[in-house]
């Protein structure tokens, strides 16, 4: 069954560092986004992307925050400067098609910041 | 206001009892209401989704919408110990962007 893959499973960086968390979409899906879940608290949404450009993105997803689609296979996520607060687990998750409402999610990246 | 409530419990039950999950939302524009579940250190995983108003059933499983009160609920059947999970409503609002409730932790005890 096809499925949504993410790499690292966790990564720790120190604070300041810049870090990249690497999904790889179901192969014929063609919206993806970033959602993350500080420990304890709700999943959040970051920013959805379409057609190789962010179609919306939350209050959270400031300057610090970038995605990209380098190949047409693998989606990122990169985080500058990261800050202790950056901690949590973040899930991609991508969707077939406009009609589709169905969005699968990665096992998700747990980043630590140190 | 939150576009999404949900008591984040935690509600532990014997097995073979009915699990009833709610939550509430804000916008009566919203037509799609889903239910995620989330094992520990794992994804959300679609369960199931309703649209409009009206019960859906799947197995063991049974979604209901009351848009005239803005409530959701999701009632699991005869709980089995696998049914352990956090149960997540969700909405999705512009591009199927997913506002989550805080999630449910269930407890299924054998």
């Amino acid at each position: 069954e096809p499925e949504v893959t993410q790499t690292p499973s966790h990564q720790v960086t120190q604070m300041g560092q810049e870090v990249i968390l690497r999904c790889v979409p179901i192969s014929n899906h063609l919206y993806f986004y970033w959602y993350r879940q500080i420990l304890g608290q709700k999943v959040e949404f970051l920013v959805s992307f379409y057609n190789n450009e962010i179609s919306e993105k939350s209050e959270i997803f400031d300057d610090q925050f970038s995605v990209e689609r380098p190949d047409g296979s693998n989606f990122t996520l990169k985080i500058r400067s990261t800050k202790l607060e950056d901690s949590a687990m973040y899930f991609c998750a991508s969707r077939a098609d406009t009609g589709n409402t169905e969005a699968f999610f990665g096992q998700g990246t747990r980043l630590t910041v140190v | 206001q939150k576009e999404v409530e949900q008591d984040p419990g935690p509600l532990s039950v014997p097995e073979g009892a009915i699990v009833s999950l709610n939550c509430t939302y804000s916008n009566s524009a919203f037509q799609y209401f889903m239910w995620y579940r989330q094992y520990s250190r794992k994804g959300p995983e679609l369960l199931m989704y309703t649209y409009s108003s009206g019960n859906k059933e799947d197995g063991r499983f049974t979604a209901q919408v009351d848009k005239s009160s803005k409530y959701i609920s999701l009632f699991i059947r005869d709980s089995q110990p696998s049914d352990s999970a956090t149960y997540l409503c969700a909405v999705p609002s512009n591009d199927y962007k997913l506002s989550f409730g805080a999630g449910t932790t269930v407890t299924v005890r054998a």
